[in-house]
């Protein structure tokens, strides 16, 4: 089946770095590609929609600027968080699709900012 | 605003017994649904699918969707101690599993 992977895990980083995280079709081509963040017991919340060769569409009140994303070929989307700060601290999960076949998802980056 | 709803839980059954969980939606014009099991620390993985109004089944899971209540249950058979984990009930508003609300999910525990 497909499968998507995510890249890395888990990564904790200083107050007002940037951190990027990968998200790779391992094995299908990915036009679109979905990025999910999860706070603790709360359910995924769709941040935005990256879309191979063109701008992502940002999901209502998430900041484009501050969570650039770039899906510059069909298998590869990246998330970068700019300027982490605390409560930016979540679990982000990447998603994509295998033609029209349920979303699968990555196995999603813990990000610890401190 | 669109929403999907689940009871958080948790929801205990002893092992061997059906265990059910539910979810409504707000949209009636809903055509996908997905259920998702997340274990803890881990990222949701697909359990079933299910597009048109009745029932669906895949080994001791069974979908069962009714469009008119906008309803969606998940049946789990013969419960094990490994199907303890949140069940993510997930929405699209097309045809196609472009782009899902998902519920808060309804934490199942299966007791020895």
């Amino acid at each position: 089946g497909a499968v998507v992977s995510q890249h890395p895990s888990r990564v904790i980083c200083k107050s007002g770095t940037s951190v990027k995280i990968e998200c790779r079709s391992l094995d299908f081509q990915a036009t679109t590609m979905f990025w999910y963040r999860q706070f603790p017991k709360q359910s995924l919340m769709l941040m935005a929609t990256s879309n191979e060769g063109s701008k992502a569409t940002y999901e209502q009140g998430v900041e484009k600027d501050k969570f650039l994303i770039n899906h510059a070929s069909l298998t590869l989307s990246t998330l970068t968080v700019t300027s982490a700060h605390p409560e930016d601290s979540s679990f982000y999960i990447c998603s994509a699709m295998d033609g029209n076949s349920p979303l699968h998802f990555g196995n999603g980056t813990r990000l610890t900012v401190t | 605003q669109k929403e999907v709803e689940q009871n958080s839980g948790p929801l205990s059954v002893p092992e061997g017994a059906i265990a059910s969980l539910n979810c409504t939606y707000s949209d009636r014009g809903s055509q996908s649904f997905f259920w998702y099991r997340q274990y803890s620390g881990k990222s949701p993985e697909l359990i079933m699918s299910i597009y048109s109004n009745g029932d669906k089944e895949d080994g001791r899971f069974t979908a069962q969707l009714n469009k008119a209540s906008q309803y969606v249950s998940l049946l789990i058979r013969d419960s094990q101690p490994s199907d303890s984990a949140t069940y993510l009930c997930a929405v699209s508003w097309s045809g196609t599993a472009s782009k899902l609300t998902f519920g808060t999910g309804t934490r199942l525990q299966v007791t020895l």
